[in-house]
Protein backbone atom coordinates (compact mmCIF):
# COMPACT_ATOMS: atom_id res chain seq x y z
CA UNK A 1 0.00 0.00 0.00
CA UNK A 2 2.34 2.89 -0.88
CA UNK A 3 -0.87 5.44 -1.76
CA UNK A 4 0.59 8.96 -2.67
CA UNK A 5 4.48 8.73 -2.84
CA UNK A 6 6.43 12.01 -3.20
CA UNK A 7 9.91 13.04 -3.81
CA UNK A 8 12.28 13.90 -3.42
CA UNK A 9 11.81 14.49 0.69
CA UNK A 10 14.25 17.74 1.40
CA UNK A 11 15.79 19.70 -1.52
CA UNK A 12 17.55 23.19 -1.08
CA UNK A 13 17.25 25.13 -4.57
CA UNK A 14 19.34 28.67 -5.40
CA UNK A 15 17.31 31.84 -6.67
CA UNK A 16 16.57 30.79 -9.72
CA UNK A 17 17.26 27.67 -10.18
CA UNK A 18 14.36 24.91 -11.42
CA UNK A 19 13.18 21.55 -10.14
CA UNK A 20 10.53 19.22 -10.25
CA UNK A 21 8.20 17.91 -7.07
CA UNK A 22 7.46 14.51 -8.20
CA UNK A 23 4.18 13.01 -6.66
CA UNK A 24 2.44 9.68 -7.45
CA UNK A 25 -0.11 7.54 -6.11
CA UNK A 26 -1.28 4.03 -6.90
CA UNK A 27 -5.02 4.11 -5.86
CA UNK A 28 -6.67 5.02 -9.09
CA UNK A 29 -7.73 8.46 -8.14
CA UNK A 30 -8.94 10.59 -10.29
CA UNK A 31 -7.98 13.84 -8.00
CA UNK A 32 -5.34 15.27 -7.38
CA UNK A 33 -3.83 18.38 -5.89
CA UNK A 34 -0.70 20.12 -4.47
CA UNK A 35 -1.12 22.36 -1.72
CA UNK A 36 1.94 24.21 0.56
CA UNK A 37 2.10 24.91 4.07
CA UNK A 38 4.34 27.61 5.47
CA UNK A 39 5.45 27.81 8.75
CA UNK A 40 2.65 28.09 11.55
CA UNK A 41 0.20 28.13 8.70
CA UNK A 42 -2.64 25.67 7.39
CA UNK A 43 -2.18 24.40 3.67
CA UNK A 44 -3.29 26.32 0.44
CA UNK A 45 -3.84 24.80 -2.66
CA UNK A 46 -1.79 25.30 -5.66
CA UNK A 47 -3.08 23.18 -8.16
CA UNK A 48 -5.61 20.66 -8.87
CA UNK A 49 -6.51 17.74 -11.47
CA UNK A 50 -9.72 16.24 -11.61
CA UNK A 51 -8.35 13.73 -14.29
CA UNK A 52 -5.64 13.08 -16.79
CA UNK A 53 -5.18 16.07 -19.27
CA UNK A 54 -7.12 18.38 -16.94
CA UNK A 55 -5.47 21.18 -14.64
CA UNK A 56 -6.44 24.16 -12.69
CA UNK A 57 -5.43 26.35 -10.40
CA UNK A 58 -5.92 26.86 -6.85
CA UNK A 59 -5.35 30.04 -4.12
CA UNK A 60 -1.71 30.18 -5.00
CA UNK A 61 -0.58 29.49 -8.04
CA UNK A 62 2.10 31.86 -9.05
CA UNK A 63 5.58 30.58 -9.95
CA UNK A 64 4.10 26.87 -10.43
CA UNK A 65 3.06 24.84 -13.55
CA UNK A 66 1.57 21.14 -13.58
CA UNK A 67 0.89 18.60 -16.11
CA UNK A 68 -1.11 15.55 -15.49
CA UNK A 69 -0.57 13.12 -18.48
CA UNK A 70 -0.99 9.89 -16.56
CA UNK A 71 -3.66 9.62 -13.76
CA UNK A 72 -0.76 8.29 -11.24
CA UNK A 73 1.26 11.14 -11.86
CA UNK A 74 1.33 15.12 -11.26
CA UNK A 75 4.41 16.32 -11.02
CA UNK A 76 4.48 20.23 -9.68
CA UNK A 77 7.26 22.07 -11.42
CA UNK A 78 8.98 25.33 -9.93
CA UNK A 79 10.64 27.04 -12.90
CA UNK A 80 12.17 30.75 -11.23
CA UNK A 81 12.94 29.51 -7.72
CA UNK A 82 12.26 32.59 -5.33
CA UNK A 83 12.53 32.61 -1.41
CA UNK A 84 8.87 33.14 -1.38
CA UNK A 85 8.68 29.47 -2.62
CA UNK A 86 10.21 27.87 0.67
CA UNK A 87 7.47 26.11 2.16
CA UNK A 88 6.36 22.36 3.01
CA UNK A 89 4.71 21.28 0.06
CA UNK A 90 1.91 18.33 0.19
CA UNK A 91 0.30 16.05 -2.79
CA UNK A 92 -2.66 14.31 -2.39
CA UNK A 93 -5.51 12.80 -4.09
CA UNK A 94 -8.76 11.51 -3.57
CA UNK A 95 -11.29 9.09 -5.39
CA UNK A 96 -13.78 11.51 -6.24
CA UNK A 97 -13.97 15.17 -5.06
CA UNK A 98 -12.31 16.01 -2.44
CA UNK A 99 -14.58 17.59 -0.22
CA UNK A 100 -17.26 14.41 -0.25
CA UNK A 101 -14.26 11.33 0.29
CA UNK A 102 -11.51 13.47 1.95
CA UNK A 103 -7.93 13.56 0.88
CA UNK A 104 -5.35 11.23 0.99
CA UNK A 105 -1.47 13.30 1.76
CA UNK A 106 1.89 12.35 0.32
CA UNK A 107 4.42 13.02 3.30
CA UNK A 108 5.60 15.90 1.99
CA UNK A 109 8.76 17.83 0.49
CA UNK A 110 10.46 20.57 2.09
CA UNK A 111 11.72 22.94 -0.12
CA UNK A 112 14.15 25.61 1.09
CA UNK A 113 15.35 28.80 -1.47
CA UNK A 114 18.32 30.59 -0.66
CA UNK B 1 -15.88 33.33 1.21
CA UNK B 2 -14.80 30.29 3.49
CA UNK B 3 -12.72 30.41 6.51
CA UNK B 4 -11.45 28.39 9.54
CA UNK B 5 -11.03 29.74 12.99
CA UNK B 6 -8.62 27.44 15.30
CA UNK B 7 -7.91 29.86 18.10
CA UNK B 8 -5.71 28.08 20.38
CA UNK B 9 -2.35 28.09 18.94
CA UNK B 10 -0.58 25.81 21.28
CA UNK B 11 -1.86 24.07 23.92
CA UNK B 12 0.04 21.81 26.66
CA UNK B 13 -1.00 19.26 28.93
CA UNK B 14 0.00 16.61 31.33
CA UNK B 15 -0.55 13.11 30.09
CA UNK B 16 -3.83 11.66 31.07
CA UNK B 17 -5.47 15.11 30.71
CA UNK B 18 -8.56 15.78 28.88
CA UNK B 19 -7.95 18.39 26.19
CA UNK B 20 -10.51 19.97 23.81
CA UNK B 21 -9.64 21.96 20.56
CA UNK B 22 -11.34 24.59 19.42
CA UNK B 23 -12.81 24.57 15.51
CA UNK B 24 -15.33 27.57 14.08
CA UNK B 25 -15.82 27.97 10.85
CA UNK B 26 -17.30 30.19 7.76
CA UNK B 27 -18.98 29.68 5.07
CA UNK B 28 -22.39 30.48 2.91
CA UNK B 29 -22.86 26.96 1.97
CA UNK B 30 -25.63 25.11 2.93
CA UNK B 31 -23.81 21.54 2.40
CA UNK B 32 -20.63 21.68 3.52
CA UNK B 33 -17.40 19.35 5.13
CA UNK B 34 -15.37 19.08 8.03
CA UNK B 35 -12.72 17.56 8.55
CA UNK B 36 -10.11 16.90 11.38
CA UNK B 37 -6.10 15.82 10.22
CA UNK B 38 -3.24 15.27 12.48
CA UNK B 39 0.28 16.14 11.97
CA UNK B 40 2.55 14.40 14.08
CA UNK B 41 6.53 15.38 14.13
CA UNK B 42 7.31 13.74 11.26
CA UNK B 43 5.56 15.94 9.30
CA UNK B 44 3.01 13.42 7.53
CA UNK B 45 -0.57 14.86 7.64
CA UNK B 46 -3.11 12.18 8.74
CA UNK B 47 -6.90 12.29 8.49
CA UNK B 48 -8.81 11.90 11.92
CA UNK B 49 -12.70 12.67 10.59
CA UNK B 50 -15.27 14.21 8.28
CA UNK B 51 -18.51 15.62 9.01
CA UNK B 52 -21.02 16.79 6.43
CA UNK B 53 -23.12 19.49 7.48
CA UNK B 54 -26.38 17.75 7.52
CA UNK B 55 -24.94 15.14 10.66
CA UNK B 56 -24.81 16.73 13.17
CA UNK B 57 -24.35 13.57 15.99
CA UNK B 58 -21.57 13.84 17.83
CA UNK B 59 -18.72 11.06 16.97
CA UNK B 60 -16.99 8.94 19.29
CA UNK B 61 -13.73 6.81 18.14
CA UNK B 62 -11.76 5.38 20.91
CA UNK B 63 -10.41 8.51 23.08
CA UNK B 64 -11.23 10.85 20.23
CA UNK B 65 -14.82 12.69 20.11
CA UNK B 66 -15.84 15.24 18.30
CA UNK B 67 -19.04 18.29 18.74
CA UNK B 68 -20.59 19.42 15.75
CA UNK B 69 -22.77 22.41 16.43
CA UNK B 70 -24.00 24.49 13.62
CA UNK B 71 -25.83 26.96 15.21
CA UNK B 72 -22.24 28.23 17.11
CA UNK B 73 -20.27 27.50 13.71
CA UNK B 74 -18.16 24.74 15.45
CA UNK B 75 -16.22 21.77 15.26
CA UNK B 76 -14.20 21.24 18.52
CA UNK B 77 -12.21 18.15 18.63
CA UNK B 78 -11.53 16.26 22.35
CA UNK B 79 -8.98 14.18 23.45
CA UNK B 80 -9.92 11.92 26.21
CA UNK B 81 -6.93 11.27 28.68
CA UNK B 82 -4.32 12.21 26.46
CA UNK B 83 -1.13 10.60 25.39
CA UNK B 84 2.05 11.60 24.97
CA UNK B 85 1.84 10.31 21.32
CA UNK B 86 -0.67 12.70 21.07
CA UNK B 87 1.54 15.62 20.43
CA UNK B 88 1.23 17.26 17.08
CA UNK B 89 -0.42 19.67 15.29
CA UNK B 90 -4.32 19.40 14.49
CA UNK B 91 -5.67 20.66 11.31
CA UNK B 92 -9.48 21.81 11.44
CA UNK B 93 -10.65 21.74 7.44
CA UNK B 94 -13.78 23.12 5.53
CA UNK B 95 -14.44 22.33 2.17
CA UNK B 96 -17.99 22.56 0.22
CA UNK B 97 -19.73 20.15 -1.29
CA UNK B 98 -18.44 20.83 -4.84
CA UNK B 99 -15.71 22.56 -4.04
CA UNK B 100 -12.15 21.79 -4.89
CA UNK B 101 -10.36 23.19 -1.79
CA UNK B 102 -10.24 22.33 1.35
CA UNK B 103 -9.47 25.61 3.88
CA UNK B 104 -7.53 24.98 6.79
CA UNK B 105 -7.12 26.64 9.68
CA UNK B 106 -4.20 27.41 11.27
CA UNK B 107 -3.64 24.72 13.62
CA UNK B 108 -3.51 24.02 17.15
CA UNK B 109 0.16 22.55 18.49
CA UNK B 110 -0.84 19.75 21.37
CA UNK B 111 2.12 19.04 23.23
CA UNK B 112 1.05 16.23 25.84
CA UNK B 113 3.89 15.93 28.56
CA UNK B 114 4.76 12.95 30.38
Amino acid sequence: NAGVTQTPKFRILKIGQSMTLQCTQDMNHNYMYWYRQDPGMGLKLIYYSVGAGITDKGEVPNGYNVSRSTTEDFPLRLELAAPSQTSVYFCASSYGQGATYGYTFGSGTRLTVV
Amino acid sequence: AQKVTQAQTEISVVEKEDVTLDCVYETRDTTYYLFWYKQPPSGELVFLIRRNSFDEQNEISGRYSWNFQKSTSSFNFTITASQVVDSAVYFCALSADYGQNFVFGPGTRLSVLP
